[in-house]
């Protein structure tokens, strides 16, 4: 089965800094996405990572805060730009279409927590 | 819009014993996806198994099936057998077939008990 692989696995940043994470997926995939979990909460969709475009944002959600890169059909990169401690989350990748499947499957997930 | 329901936020189960972990959705969709996912305290979301909206027959995946009324909008989880690694967050979600967006429930904590 594939392999989906985030970095960071963890960090710790301070206020009004940037994190990047990076989402590799060993086979090519339809459709990425990105999450994000608050403390306590369900998942949240952030965006729609669009290979070769600009991605799409879910309400709440603007490009400055989270600007997001798909360069090609394995790779993602999400930044989560002048953080605040609200900032703190899990943030997930997930991908669909390994193995011409509907079913979705997540990254390990980049726990950030912003002091 | 799409809503997930999970109405029990905690369970708690024997070792070796089944649980059915509830889970309710609303669409105006006639095509769509519906996924349970199992959290454990290290945060990875774990998929677990997934019907689609034709699907006739339920989804099994081992020891977890999908029980799947559709005229009711109920999407159910069935652990059997329940282990001590099972406990865990289990969250149901839904996907549109056209984008693919999950909507997630709230979540269940399941503990099971030796």
């Amino acid at each position: 089965s594939a392999v989906i692989s985030q970095k960071p696995s963890r960090d710790i940043c301070q206020r009004g800094t940037s994190l990047t994470i990076q989402c590799q997926v060993d086979s090519q995939v339809t459709m990425m996405f990105w999450y994000r979990q608050q403390p306590g909460q369900s998942l949240t969709l952030i965006a729609t990572a669009n290979q070769g475009s600009e991605a799409t944002y879910e309400s709440g959600f603007v490009i400055d805060k989270f600007p997001i890169s798909r360069p090609n059909l394995t790779f993602s990169t999400l930044t989560v730009s002048n953080m605040s401690p609200e900032d703190s989350s899990i943030y997930l990748c997930s991908v669909v279409g390994l193995q011409n499947s509907y079913e979705q499957y997540f990254g390990p997930g980049t726990r950030l927590t912003v002091t | 819009a799409q809503k997930i329901t999970q109405t029990q936020p905690g369970m708690f189960v024997q070792e070796k014993e089944a649980v059915t972990l509830d889970c309710t959705y609303d669409t105006s969709d006639q095509s769509y996806g519906l996924f349970w996912y199992k959290q454990p305290s290290s945060g990875e979301m774990i998929f677990l198994i997934y019907q689609g909206s034709y699907d006739e027959q339920n989804a099994t995946e081992g020891r977890y099936s999908l029980n799947f009324q559709k005229a009711r909008k109920s999407a159910n989880l069935v652990i059997s057998a329940s282990q001590l690694g099972d406990s865990a967050m289990y969250f149901c979600a839904m996907s549109r077939s056209r984008d693919y967006k999950l909507s997630f429930g709230a979540g269940t904590t399941v503990t099971v008990r030796a």
